[in-house]
């Protein structure tokens, strides 16, 4: 049983880039959540999606977004690449009808901004 | 505005030996507690959760003590083993609120031989 999946495992993007971070969830899961961890931080929560739409955000500005797709797999998109949007992106994923507390989490896609 | 504090950033404890880890929240909305453990070049890993109808919650050798009054949670490791080395993260959620998780900055604990 195939747990989360992230890809790309690390990336390096210019100040200005766009950059498009993919998740597959654990299979059963239908739910996907981002974060984001910045270096000696804890995650931070970036947005939800659930049944193709975003059930909640983070404090996050609009050049963040996202979609799910119909196998549940989700995309995190960043605009206009900033030099403090290098960090670590986390894809979570968690059982149907949200009725558990505990989600797994990915390995992460290390994103570094020069 | 830090809602979820882990005010010790490290903690070194021998082998066999109890370790505690410490979490502190502010948010009196808050009414479940998770604790994750993350190695270096992993996704942080599930450990133990607790709701906050409960005081005390035990898997093995992990056991969450929640103090409401106080809004503190401690995870006890006992014995502790030298492949508990890795960083802790406290995180809590709120019933209803979707799944969102307001995480603390993490403790290391290294357990040495």
């Amino acid at each position: 049983d195939a747990g989360v999946t992230q890809s790309p495992t690390h990336l390096i993007k210019t100040r200005g880039q766009q950059v498009t971070l993919r998740c597959s969830p654990k299979s059963g899961h239908d739910t996907v959540s981002w974060y984001q961890q910045a270096l000696g931080q804890g995650p931070q929560f970036i947005f939800q999606y659930y049944e193709e739409e975003e059930r909640q955000r983070g404090n996050f500005p609009d050049r963040f977004s996202g979609h799910q797709f119909p196998n549940y797999s989700s995309e995190l998109n960043v605009n206009a690449l900033l030099l403090g949007d290098s960090a670590l992106y986390l894809c979570a994923s968690s059982l149907p009808g949200q009725t558990t507390y505990e989600q797994y989490f990915g390995p992460g896609t290390r994103l570094t901004v020069t | 505005d830090q809602q979820v504090k882990q005010n010790s950033p490290s903690l070194s404890v021998q082998e066999g030996r109890i370790s505690i880890l410490n979490c502190d929240y502010t948010n009196s909305m808050f009414d479940y507690f998770l604790w994750y453990k993350k190695y270096p070049a992993e996704g942080p890993t599930f450990l133990i959760s607790i709701s906050s109808i409960k005081d005390k919650n035990e898997d093995g050798r992990f056991t969450v003590f929640l103090n409401k009054s106080a809004k503190h949670l401690s995870l006890h490791i006992v014995p502790s083993q030298p492949g508990d080395s890795a960083v802790y993260f406290c995180a809590a959620g709120v019933t209803g609120g979707g799944n969102k998780l307001t995480f603390g900055t993490g403790t290391q604990l290294k357990v040495e031989l």
